[in-house]
Protein backbone atom coordinates (compact mmCIF):
# COMPACT_ATOMS: atom_id res chain seq x y z
CA UNK A 1 0.00 0.00 0.00
CA UNK A 2 0.88 3.73 -0.38
CA UNK A 3 2.78 5.77 2.69
CA UNK A 4 1.01 8.78 2.71
CA UNK A 5 2.42 11.61 4.99
CA UNK A 6 0.64 15.18 5.58
CA UNK A 7 2.14 18.32 7.41
CA UNK A 8 0.98 19.72 9.10
CA UNK A 9 -0.80 16.89 11.37
CA UNK A 10 -2.79 19.85 13.31
CA UNK A 11 -2.87 23.33 13.55
CA UNK A 12 -4.58 26.79 15.42
CA UNK A 13 -5.05 29.50 13.03
CA UNK A 14 -6.88 32.74 12.84
CA UNK A 15 -9.64 34.12 11.22
CA UNK A 16 -8.76 35.62 7.94
CA UNK A 17 -5.55 33.72 7.13
CA UNK A 18 -4.42 30.83 5.26
CA UNK A 19 -3.27 28.01 5.44
CA UNK A 20 -1.38 25.49 2.93
CA UNK A 21 -1.32 21.53 3.83
CA UNK A 22 1.16 19.36 1.80
CA UNK A 23 0.80 15.85 1.06
CA UNK A 24 3.34 13.21 0.02
CA UNK A 25 2.97 10.19 -1.20
CA UNK A 26 6.39 7.38 -1.33
CA UNK A 27 5.66 6.50 -4.83
CA UNK A 28 4.09 8.36 -8.09
CA UNK A 29 -0.01 7.96 -8.11
CA UNK A 30 -1.75 9.48 -10.95
CA UNK A 31 -4.94 10.33 -8.93
CA UNK A 32 -4.72 12.52 -5.67
CA UNK A 33 -8.12 13.64 -3.85
CA UNK A 34 -8.17 15.83 -1.36
CA UNK A 35 -11.19 15.36 1.81
CA UNK A 36 -12.82 17.43 4.34
CA UNK A 37 -14.18 16.25 7.72
CA UNK A 38 -15.83 18.38 9.44
CA UNK A 39 -16.64 17.77 13.22
CA UNK A 40 -18.78 14.64 13.74
CA UNK A 41 -19.42 14.28 9.84
CA UNK A 42 -18.55 11.57 7.59
CA UNK A 43 -15.74 12.74 4.79
CA UNK A 44 -16.35 14.92 1.92
CA UNK A 45 -14.26 15.63 -1.08
CA UNK A 46 -13.40 19.15 -1.66
CA UNK A 47 -11.41 17.99 -5.38
CA UNK A 48 -9.60 15.89 -7.44
CA UNK A 49 -6.05 16.92 -8.08
CA UNK A 50 -4.54 15.01 -11.67
CA UNK A 51 -0.98 15.97 -12.05
CA UNK A 52 -0.12 18.54 -15.01
CA UNK A 53 -3.95 19.68 -15.30
CA UNK A 54 -6.42 21.68 -13.12
CA UNK A 55 -7.74 20.51 -10.29
CA UNK A 56 -11.89 19.22 -10.62
CA UNK A 57 -13.33 20.41 -7.62
CA UNK A 58 -16.95 18.84 -6.34
CA UNK A 59 -20.08 20.93 -5.95
CA UNK A 60 -19.89 23.64 -3.32
CA UNK A 61 -16.32 24.13 -3.38
CA UNK A 62 -13.97 26.61 -5.50
CA UNK A 63 -11.03 27.05 -6.13
CA UNK A 64 -10.40 30.95 -4.59
CA UNK A 65 -11.36 29.32 -1.86
CA UNK A 66 -8.99 25.88 -1.87
CA UNK A 67 -6.60 26.49 -4.40
CA UNK A 68 -4.48 23.07 -4.81
CA UNK A 69 -1.13 22.73 -6.51
CA UNK A 70 0.20 19.08 -7.96
CA UNK A 71 3.71 20.05 -9.16
CA UNK A 72 4.28 16.46 -9.55
CA UNK A 73 3.14 12.48 -9.30
CA UNK A 74 4.22 12.24 -5.62
CA UNK A 75 3.25 15.65 -4.15
CA UNK A 76 0.00 18.15 -3.77
CA UNK A 77 -0.53 20.74 -1.37
CA UNK A 78 -3.83 22.18 -0.55
CA UNK A 79 -4.51 25.61 0.67
CA UNK A 80 -7.85 26.44 3.04
CA UNK A 81 -8.12 30.54 1.91
CA UNK A 82 -9.39 33.67 4.53
CA UNK A 83 -10.13 30.84 6.82
CA UNK A 84 -13.19 31.14 9.23
CA UNK A 85 -14.12 28.94 12.04
CA UNK A 86 -16.39 26.97 9.87
CA UNK A 87 -13.30 25.84 8.04
CA UNK A 88 -12.32 23.75 11.22
CA UNK A 89 -12.12 20.89 10.21
CA UNK A 90 -9.67 17.36 9.36
CA UNK A 91 -8.00 17.96 6.19
CA UNK A 92 -7.38 14.56 4.02
CA UNK A 93 -5.66 13.66 1.51
CA UNK A 94 -5.35 10.54 -0.75
CA UNK A 95 -4.26 8.27 -3.32
CA UNK A 96 -5.23 6.17 -6.24
CA UNK A 97 -3.19 3.38 -6.67
CA UNK A 98 -3.84 1.57 -9.66
CA UNK A 99 -2.31 -1.80 -9.02
CA UNK A 100 -4.43 -2.26 -6.54
CA UNK A 101 -7.46 -0.50 -7.48
CA UNK A 102 -7.75 1.22 -4.01
CA UNK A 103 -7.26 4.41 -2.86
CA UNK A 104 -5.28 5.02 0.42
CA UNK A 105 -5.44 7.76 2.86
CA UNK A 106 -3.02 10.34 5.11
CA UNK A 107 -3.29 10.92 8.63
CA UNK A 108 -4.81 14.17 8.03
CA UNK A 109 -4.34 17.71 9.24
CA UNK A 110 -6.49 18.77 11.77
CA UNK A 111 -7.39 22.83 11.69
CA UNK A 112 -8.85 24.83 14.37
CA UNK A 113 -9.99 28.38 13.48
CA UNK A 114 -10.46 30.63 16.19
CA UNK B 1 -25.42 10.76 -2.17
CA UNK B 2 -23.77 7.61 -0.46
CA UNK B 3 -25.32 4.72 -2.41
CA UNK B 4 -25.15 2.50 0.44
CA UNK B 5 -27.24 1.67 3.61
CA UNK B 6 -25.52 1.11 6.90
CA UNK B 7 -27.11 0.46 10.76
CA UNK B 8 -25.80 3.89 12.62
CA UNK B 9 -24.16 1.92 15.47
CA UNK B 10 -23.56 -1.79 16.60
CA UNK B 11 -21.79 -3.21 20.02
CA UNK B 12 -19.87 -6.80 19.56
CA UNK B 13 -18.23 -8.80 22.97
CA UNK B 14 -14.48 -8.80 22.32
CA UNK B 15 -13.12 -11.98 20.95
CA UNK B 16 -16.28 -12.58 19.18
CA UNK B 17 -17.10 -12.56 15.04
CA UNK B 18 -18.48 -8.70 14.28
CA UNK B 19 -20.99 -9.28 11.23
CA UNK B 20 -21.32 -5.60 9.65
CA UNK B 21 -23.98 -5.33 7.06
CA UNK B 22 -24.43 -2.94 4.13
CA UNK B 23 -27.12 -2.58 1.92
CA UNK B 24 -26.51 -1.30 -1.65
CA UNK B 25 -29.37 -2.55 -3.78
CA UNK B 26 -28.80 0.06 -6.57
CA UNK B 27 -24.82 -1.34 -7.34
CA UNK B 28 -23.74 -1.09 -10.88
CA UNK B 29 -22.32 -4.41 -12.91
CA UNK B 30 -19.02 -2.29 -12.73
CA UNK B 31 -19.31 -1.29 -8.81
CA UNK B 32 -17.21 -2.94 -5.99
CA UNK B 33 -17.79 -3.06 -2.97
CA UNK B 34 -14.87 -1.29 -0.70
CA UNK B 35 -14.98 -1.30 2.98
CA UNK B 36 -13.15 1.26 5.14
CA UNK B 37 -12.34 2.49 8.94
CA UNK B 38 -11.48 5.09 10.59
CA UNK B 39 -10.53 4.57 14.23
CA UNK B 40 -10.91 8.31 16.37
CA UNK B 41 -10.49 11.01 13.79
CA UNK B 42 -7.34 9.18 12.15
CA UNK B 43 -7.24 8.88 8.26
CA UNK B 44 -10.05 5.97 7.09
CA UNK B 45 -7.86 2.51 6.61
CA UNK B 46 -8.23 0.39 4.23
CA UNK B 47 -9.81 -2.79 4.88
CA UNK B 48 -11.18 -5.10 2.24
CA UNK B 49 -13.42 -4.66 -1.22
CA UNK B 50 -14.64 -7.13 -3.73
CA UNK B 51 -16.84 -7.56 -7.11
CA UNK B 52 -18.86 -10.43 -6.53
CA UNK B 53 -17.09 -13.50 -5.05
CA UNK B 54 -16.61 -13.21 -1.67
CA UNK B 55 -12.85 -12.33 -0.35
CA UNK B 56 -10.81 -12.85 2.52
CA UNK B 57 -7.56 -11.16 3.79
CA UNK B 58 -5.58 -10.76 6.89
CA UNK B 59 -7.78 -8.49 8.89
CA UNK B 60 -11.69 -9.94 7.26
CA UNK B 61 -13.72 -11.08 4.88
CA UNK B 62 -16.07 -9.81 2.95
CA UNK B 63 -19.20 -11.93 1.83
CA UNK B 64 -21.48 -10.47 -1.03
CA UNK B 65 -25.04 -11.89 -1.82
CA UNK B 66 -25.32 -13.63 -5.14
CA UNK B 67 -27.18 -10.53 -6.52
CA UNK B 68 -25.11 -8.42 -5.35
CA UNK B 69 -27.44 -5.73 -3.34
CA UNK B 70 -26.08 -6.38 -0.08
CA UNK B 71 -22.93 -7.32 1.49
CA UNK B 72 -21.39 -8.57 5.47
CA UNK B 73 -17.95 -7.40 6.54
CA UNK B 74 -16.70 -10.10 8.90
CA UNK B 75 -14.15 -9.56 11.73
CA UNK B 76 -12.96 -12.84 12.94
CA UNK B 77 -12.17 -12.50 16.27
CA UNK B 78 -12.82 -9.13 16.98
CA UNK B 79 -10.47 -6.75 19.63
CA UNK B 80 -10.88 -3.15 21.64
CA UNK B 81 -8.64 -1.81 19.03
CA UNK B 82 -11.46 -2.29 16.03
CA UNK B 83 -13.40 0.51 17.85
CA UNK B 84 -14.34 2.49 14.79
CA UNK B 85 -16.43 3.59 12.31
CA UNK B 86 -16.89 1.23 9.67
CA UNK B 87 -17.90 2.77 5.96
CA UNK B 88 -19.20 0.49 3.31
CA UNK B 89 -19.01 2.37 -0.49
CA UNK B 90 -19.64 1.35 -3.79
CA UNK B 91 -16.99 2.44 -6.97
CA UNK B 92 -16.82 1.99 -10.16
CA UNK B 93 -14.12 -0.33 -11.24
CA UNK B 94 -10.90 0.93 -12.72
CA UNK B 95 -11.07 3.26 -10.20
CA UNK B 96 -10.12 6.98 -10.63
CA UNK B 97 -13.35 7.53 -9.29
CA UNK B 98 -13.75 9.14 -5.96
CA UNK B 99 -15.04 7.76 -2.85
CA UNK B 100 -18.45 8.63 -1.84
CA UNK B 101 -18.77 7.93 2.43
CA UNK B 102 -22.09 7.87 3.80
CA UNK B 103 -22.40 7.87 7.43
CA UNK B 104 -21.11 4.45 8.31
CA UNK B 105 -21.83 2.37 11.26
CA UNK B 106 -20.01 2.75 14.31
CA UNK B 107 -18.69 -0.34 15.91
CA UNK B 108 -17.95 -0.48 19.78
CA UNK B 109 -15.98 -3.43 21.15
CA UNK B 110 -17.36 -4.57 24.13
CA UNK B 111 -14.44 -6.12 26.95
Amino acid sequence: SAVISQKPSRDICQRGTSLTIQCQVDSQVTMMFWYRQQPGQSLTLIATANQGSEATYESGFVIDKFPISRPNLTFSTLTVSNMSPEDSSIYLCSVDQRVTDTQYFGPGTRLTVL
Amino acid sequence: DAKTTQPTSMDCAEGRAANLPCNHSTISGNEYVYWYRQIHSQGPQYIIHGLKNNETNEMASLIITEDRKSSTLILPHATLRDTAVYYCIVRAYFGNEKLTFGTGTRLTIIP
